[in-house]
Protein backbone atom coordinates (compact mmCIF):
# COMPACT_ATOMS: atom_id res chain seq x y z
CA UNK A 1 0.00 0.00 0.00
CA UNK A 2 0.52 3.49 -0.31
CA UNK A 3 1.22 5.61 2.67
CA UNK A 4 2.24 9.53 3.54
CA UNK A 5 2.88 11.58 6.87
CA UNK A 6 3.12 14.64 7.87
CA UNK A 7 2.25 16.97 10.48
CA UNK A 8 -0.95 17.90 10.54
CA UNK A 9 -0.29 21.70 11.71
CA UNK A 10 2.61 23.75 12.61
CA UNK A 11 2.71 27.76 13.89
CA UNK A 12 6.04 29.53 13.43
CA UNK A 13 7.08 33.38 13.90
CA UNK A 14 7.77 35.84 10.98
CA UNK A 15 11.67 35.70 9.79
CA UNK A 16 12.37 32.50 11.32
CA UNK A 17 12.74 29.16 9.80
CA UNK A 18 10.70 26.03 9.89
CA UNK A 19 11.02 22.32 8.62
CA UNK A 20 8.24 20.30 7.21
CA UNK A 21 8.88 16.72 6.80
CA UNK A 22 7.21 14.07 4.93
CA UNK A 23 7.63 10.11 5.37
CA UNK A 24 6.41 7.71 2.91
CA UNK A 25 6.11 4.21 1.99
CA UNK A 26 5.18 3.63 -1.17
CA UNK A 27 5.56 0.53 -3.78
CA UNK A 28 8.19 2.13 -5.91
CA UNK A 29 9.51 5.69 -5.76
CA UNK A 30 9.55 7.67 -8.63
CA UNK A 31 9.55 11.22 -7.16
CA UNK A 32 8.19 13.54 -4.17
CA UNK A 33 6.96 17.10 -5.25
CA UNK A 34 5.77 19.67 -2.38
CA UNK A 35 3.15 21.62 -3.38
CA UNK A 36 1.54 25.04 -2.08
CA UNK A 37 -2.32 25.49 -1.28
CA UNK A 38 -3.21 29.15 0.34
CA UNK A 39 -7.24 28.74 1.64
CA UNK A 40 -9.76 28.41 -1.22
CA UNK A 41 -6.54 28.21 -4.11
CA UNK A 42 -5.56 25.87 -6.57
CA UNK A 43 -2.00 24.09 -5.59
CA UNK A 44 0.91 25.47 -6.67
CA UNK A 45 4.26 23.67 -7.61
CA UNK A 46 7.38 24.27 -5.19
CA UNK A 47 10.10 21.54 -5.88
CA UNK A 48 10.48 18.27 -7.52
CA UNK A 49 13.19 15.50 -6.08
CA UNK A 50 14.30 12.06 -7.16
CA UNK A 51 17.84 11.87 -6.03
CA UNK A 52 19.06 11.99 -2.48
CA UNK A 53 19.96 15.52 -1.48
CA UNK A 54 19.09 18.90 -1.40
CA UNK A 55 16.91 21.37 -3.91
CA UNK A 56 17.42 24.76 -2.98
CA UNK A 57 14.97 27.48 -4.34
CA UNK A 58 14.78 30.66 -3.17
CA UNK A 59 13.68 30.87 0.35
CA UNK A 60 12.85 27.09 0.21
CA UNK A 61 14.46 23.99 -0.36
CA UNK A 62 13.56 20.37 -0.09
CA UNK A 63 15.70 17.58 0.70
CA UNK A 64 15.26 13.71 0.12
CA UNK A 65 16.29 10.47 1.73
CA UNK A 66 14.97 7.29 -0.40
CA UNK A 67 16.65 4.84 1.99
CA UNK A 68 14.67 6.29 4.75
CA UNK A 69 11.87 7.26 3.04
CA UNK A 70 12.42 10.92 4.39
CA UNK A 71 12.06 14.26 3.15
CA UNK A 72 11.59 18.10 4.41
CA UNK A 73 10.37 21.16 3.09
CA UNK A 74 12.47 24.09 4.66
CA UNK A 75 11.37 27.69 4.78
CA UNK A 76 13.79 30.30 5.68
CA UNK A 77 12.99 33.95 6.64
CA UNK A 78 9.28 33.06 7.07
CA UNK A 79 6.55 35.67 5.50
CA UNK A 80 2.79 35.97 6.42
CA UNK A 81 2.20 34.62 3.26
CA UNK A 82 3.84 31.81 3.75
CA UNK A 83 0.60 30.51 5.81
CA UNK A 84 -0.75 27.73 3.60
CA UNK A 85 -1.06 24.13 3.30
CA UNK A 86 2.12 22.03 2.01
CA UNK A 87 1.67 19.05 0.35
CA UNK A 88 3.90 15.84 -0.02
CA UNK A 89 3.51 13.70 -3.32
CA UNK A 90 5.08 10.60 -3.98
CA UNK A 91 5.10 8.55 -7.13
CA UNK A 92 5.79 5.01 -7.39
CA UNK A 93 7.60 3.48 -9.75
CA UNK A 94 6.44 0.58 -11.67
CA UNK A 95 3.23 1.24 -14.35
CA UNK A 96 1.32 3.36 -12.58
CA UNK A 97 2.04 7.08 -12.54
CA UNK A 98 -0.85 7.34 -9.46
CA UNK A 99 0.65 10.12 -7.22
CA UNK A 100 -0.07 9.45 -3.43
CA UNK A 101 -0.89 12.94 -1.90
CA UNK A 102 -0.04 13.62 1.92
CA UNK A 103 -2.87 15.08 3.90
CA UNK A 104 -0.89 17.78 4.24
CA UNK A 105 0.86 20.20 6.58
CA UNK A 106 -0.98 23.79 7.88
CA UNK A 107 1.51 25.98 8.06
CA UNK A 108 0.98 29.26 10.43
CA UNK A 109 3.11 32.68 10.47
CA UNK A 110 2.48 35.04 12.99
CA UNK A 111 4.09 38.26 13.56
CA UNK B 1 -3.88 32.86 -12.54
CA UNK B 2 -2.07 29.34 -13.46
CA UNK B 3 -3.17 28.79 -17.24
CA UNK B 4 -5.72 26.44 -16.32
CA UNK B 5 -9.49 27.35 -16.19
CA UNK B 6 -12.33 25.60 -14.71
CA UNK B 7 -16.10 26.32 -14.48
CA UNK B 8 -17.95 26.87 -12.37
CA UNK B 9 -16.35 27.77 -9.41
CA UNK B 10 -19.20 26.50 -7.57
CA UNK B 11 -22.31 24.26 -8.00
CA UNK B 12 -25.25 22.37 -6.16
CA UNK B 13 -26.91 19.87 -7.41
CA UNK B 14 -29.10 17.26 -6.33
CA UNK B 15 -28.56 13.52 -6.50
CA UNK B 16 -30.68 12.72 -9.55
CA UNK B 17 -29.20 15.67 -11.25
CA UNK B 18 -26.74 15.36 -14.88
CA UNK B 19 -23.91 18.33 -14.66
CA UNK B 20 -20.50 18.46 -16.39
CA UNK B 21 -17.45 20.21 -14.84
CA UNK B 22 -15.20 21.66 -17.51
CA UNK B 23 -11.44 22.42 -17.46
CA UNK B 24 -9.45 24.29 -20.28
CA UNK B 25 -5.58 24.76 -20.38
CA UNK B 26 -3.64 27.31 -22.33
CA UNK B 27 0.03 26.23 -21.35
CA UNK B 28 0.23 23.64 -24.78
CA UNK B 29 0.52 20.53 -21.89
CA UNK B 30 -0.21 16.98 -23.18
CA UNK B 31 -1.35 15.59 -20.32
CA UNK B 32 -4.32 16.52 -17.73
CA UNK B 33 -5.74 15.29 -14.90
CA UNK B 34 -8.93 15.37 -12.53
CA UNK B 35 -8.38 15.44 -8.77
CA UNK B 36 -10.69 15.23 -5.65
CA UNK B 37 -10.19 17.11 -2.47
CA UNK B 38 -12.32 16.24 0.54
CA UNK B 39 -12.34 17.70 3.70
CA UNK B 40 -9.96 16.31 5.78
CA UNK B 41 -8.28 13.69 3.24
CA UNK B 42 -5.56 13.76 0.97
CA UNK B 43 -5.52 15.12 -2.23
CA UNK B 44 -6.53 11.80 -4.70
CA UNK B 45 -5.99 11.53 -8.18
CA UNK B 46 -9.35 10.51 -10.32
CA UNK B 47 -8.29 10.42 -14.03
CA UNK B 48 -5.22 11.16 -16.03
CA UNK B 49 -5.03 12.29 -20.17
CA UNK B 50 -2.38 12.12 -21.67
CA UNK B 51 -2.27 13.04 -25.04
CA UNK B 52 -6.20 12.89 -25.48
CA UNK B 53 -6.43 9.16 -24.51
CA UNK B 54 -7.50 8.49 -20.48
CA UNK B 55 -4.40 6.10 -19.30
CA UNK B 56 -5.31 5.69 -15.65
CA UNK B 57 -8.56 5.58 -13.51
CA UNK B 58 -8.39 5.41 -9.96
CA UNK B 59 -11.10 2.85 -9.14
CA UNK B 60 -13.22 5.82 -10.17
CA UNK B 61 -17.15 5.11 -9.43
CA UNK B 62 -19.04 4.96 -12.65
CA UNK B 63 -21.05 8.00 -11.76
CA UNK B 64 -17.96 10.25 -12.97
CA UNK B 65 -17.47 10.22 -16.38
CA UNK B 66 -14.75 11.91 -17.67
CA UNK B 67 -14.27 13.84 -21.65
CA UNK B 68 -11.47 14.89 -23.56
CA UNK B 69 -11.89 16.14 -26.65
CA UNK B 70 -8.80 17.93 -27.63
CA UNK B 71 -5.65 18.35 -25.42
CA UNK B 72 -6.66 21.63 -24.49
CA UNK B 73 -10.47 20.60 -22.64
CA UNK B 74 -11.50 18.27 -19.79
CA UNK B 75 -14.63 17.65 -18.79
CA UNK B 76 -15.81 15.28 -15.92
CA UNK B 77 -19.41 14.28 -16.27
CA UNK B 78 -21.69 13.96 -13.38
CA UNK B 79 -24.56 11.75 -12.96
CA UNK B 80 -26.68 10.30 -9.61
CA UNK B 81 -24.12 11.26 -7.11
CA UNK B 82 -24.13 10.62 -3.79
CA UNK B 83 -23.86 13.73 -0.81
CA UNK B 84 -20.55 12.02 0.33
CA UNK B 85 -19.23 12.99 -3.21
CA UNK B 86 -19.37 17.04 -1.95
CA UNK B 87 -15.85 17.82 -2.60
CA UNK B 88 -13.08 20.34 -4.40
CA UNK B 89 -12.70 18.87 -7.94
CA UNK B 90 -9.53 19.98 -9.15
CA UNK B 91 -8.31 19.70 -12.68
CA UNK B 92 -4.61 20.04 -13.83
CA UNK B 93 -2.42 19.92 -16.50
CA UNK B 94 1.42 19.28 -16.57
CA UNK B 95 3.71 18.77 -20.13
CA UNK B 96 4.26 15.35 -19.44
CA UNK B 97 2.61 12.23 -18.05
CA UNK B 98 5.01 10.39 -16.16
CA UNK B 99 7.02 11.68 -13.16
CA UNK B 100 9.59 13.61 -13.94
CA UNK B 101 11.38 17.62 -13.36
CA UNK B 102 8.37 18.47 -16.41
CA UNK B 103 5.70 16.65 -14.27
CA UNK B 104 4.88 19.51 -12.27
CA UNK B 105 1.04 19.93 -12.39
CA UNK B 106 -0.71 23.04 -12.87
CA UNK B 107 -3.83 23.35 -11.38
CA UNK B 108 -7.07 25.24 -11.60
CA UNK B 109 -8.83 27.10 -8.89
CA UNK B 110 -11.09 24.23 -8.66
CA UNK B 111 -15.10 23.34 -9.12
CA UNK B 112 -16.42 23.31 -5.46
CA UNK B 113 -19.41 20.57 -5.69
CA UNK B 114 -22.29 20.13 -2.90
CA UNK B 115 -24.54 17.53 -4.01
CA UNK B 116 -28.13 17.49 -1.88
Amino acid sequence: GQNIDQPTEMTATEGAIVQINCTYQTSGFNGLFWYQQHAGEAPTFLSYNVLDGLEEKGRFSSFLSRSKGYSYLLLKELQMKDSASYLCAVFPSGGSYIPTFGRGTSLIVHP
Amino acid sequence: ETGVTQTPRHLVMGMTNKKSLKCEQHLGHNAMYWYKQSAKKPLELMFVYNFKEQTENNSVPSRFSPECPNSSHLFLHLHTLQPEDSALYLCASSQEFRASSNTEAFFGQGTRLTVV
